[in-house]
């Protein structure tokens, strides 16, 4: 099935640094959104987006809508131990049925 | 918030039973809801949608006979799995849906493993 281009696949970093992960595709889509998944728990929504460069934030995490609606970014500043866990994203267009990315491992070193 | 919860949320059973999986909306009503399931560091693949009082459709792939989705109120779906296979061992998760187009509120997750 459709699915989004997203990366990177794996990140580990030390804690403070700043994380930015994207999600590409060739579709153009009406709604952005970004979950996390901690292991053994369902996604969780970080962020959601739904106009073409819209610019969020939610506490240290920032997102952007791309202006052509094919790609979209998350950001994540002064990075935590407990930011650690599965970011994917997803999108939604004309149909509304969401279309995953296949997620980015965050690690982080205290 | 919207939450959603799951039940049970792991389950072992052995090969050729069935086993259930409730998923409800706590706090909202759920026009849909969806079912998904996650392999191993794979993202989650969408079985089926289901609205309320209505028919679930299937991606797919999936089958309709195998896997009985029951959307009977605005708060609850069931998902049950019949005549259980090992290979049907996964991570089941629904999602919540108040209307069309909305954003997807998802359960904790139910991990199945099918001896």
């Amino acid at each position: 099935g459709q699915q989004l281009n997203q990366s990177p696949q794996s990140m580990f970093i030390q804690e403070g640094e700043d994380v930015s992960m994207n999600c590409t595709s060739s579709s153009i889509f009406n709604t952005w959104l970004w979950y996390k998944q901690e292991p053994g728990e369902g996604p969780v929504l970080l962020i959601a987006l739904y106009k073409a460069g819209e610019l969020t934030s939610n506490g240290r995490l920032t997102a952007q809508f791309g202006i052509t609606r094919k790609d979209s970014f998350l950001n994540i500043s002064a990075s935590i131990p407990s930011d650690v866990g599965i970011y994917f994203c997803a999108a939604a267009g004309n149909n509304r049925k969401l279309i995953w990315g296949l997620g980015t491992s965050l690690a982080v070193n205290p | 918030g919207a939450v959603v919860s799951q039940h049970p949320s792991w389950v072992i059973c052995k090969s050729g039973t069935s086993v259930k999986i409730e998923c409800r909306s706590l706090d909202f009503q759920a026009t849909t809801m969806f079912w998904y399931r996650q392999f191993p560091k794979q993202s989650l693949m969408l079985m089926a949608t289901s609205n309320e009082g209505s028919k679930a459709t299937y991606e797919q792939g999936v089958e309709k006979d195998k896997f009985l989705i029951n959307h009977a109120s605005l708060t609850l779906s069931t998902l049950t799995v019949t005549s259980a296979h090992p290979e049907d061992s996964s991570f089941y998760i629904c999602s919540a849906q108040r209307g069309a187009g909305e954003t997807q509120y998802f359960g904790p997750g139910t991990r199945l493993l099918v001896l």
